[in-house]
């Protein structure tokens, strides 16, 4: 069974901190995507990553950045959080060329 | 660009049927699939329908395909209060593996 976890289900953070948001999958994954979600706007691709140390831009990346020093892992970094990234974020992987992604079970991030 | 259109609502009761529909662009897209996101949990791939395909049935579960008008649809059947969640629609980027999801379908089923 694929696994990807998340390091945090709930977080609190304020204006301005640095966050950090792990995500981990266990199914040796080229790909690795981080995701935003909010009501009404659906999923919005923030940034994703098809091999390590690469990176690509999703939708959205402005006030965000990620690393990826190991296959396995995927991180998303917020350099100075502000109110309006209070959101739930998802990490989800996949095979290089495959259909389905497999997604962890989400962070809800609150900046105030 | 691509774009999945969606309903963002759907109130059925508890053994009806439910029908969930989206609208896509991508015409070139090999393959559609449905996500279903339960309270508190990610993301997971509930079906999918290879564009060649009009209609794929699993258990309750029935996919419509209308290739000519970009239509794509979701049923189940006997509705259960465990089918309570969002739903959402997807189609691969540009034919890339990244898929575009809709904005997600609430399923909400009372008694």
């Amino acid at each position: 069974d694929v696994k990807v976890t998340q390091s945090s289900r709930y977080l609190v953070k304020r204006t301005g901190e640095k966050v950090f948001l792990e995500c981990v999958q266990d199914m040796d994954h080229e790909n690795m995507f981080w995701y935003r979600q909010d009501p009404g706007l659906g999923l919005r691709l923030i940034y994703f990553s098809y091999d390590v140390k690469m990176k690509e831009k999703g939708d959205i990346p402005e006030g965000y950045s990620v690393s990826r020093e190991k296959k396995e892992r995927f991180s998303l970094i917020l350099e100075s959080a502000s109110t309006n990234q209070t959101s739930m974020y998802l990490c989800a992987s996949s095979p290089r060329t495959g259909v389905e992604q497999y997604f962890g079970p989400g962070t809800r991030l609150t900046v105030t | 660009g691509e774009d999945v259109e969606q309903s963002l609502f759907l109130s059925v009761r508890e053994g009806d049927s439910s029908v969930i529909n989206c609208t896509y662009t991508d015409s070139s897209s090999t393959y559609l699939y449905w996500y279903k996101q339960e309270p508190g949990a990610g993301l997971q791939l509930l079906t999918y329908i290879f564009s060649n395909m009009d209609m794929k049935q699993d258990q309750r579960l029935t996919v419509l395909l209308n290739k000519k008008d970009k239509h794509l649809s979701l049923r189940i059947a006997d509705t259960q209060t465990g089918d309570s969640a969002i739903y959402f629609c997807a189609e691969p980027s540009g034919g890339s593996y990244i898929p575009t999801f809709g904005r997600g379908t609430s399923l909400i089923v009372h008694p």
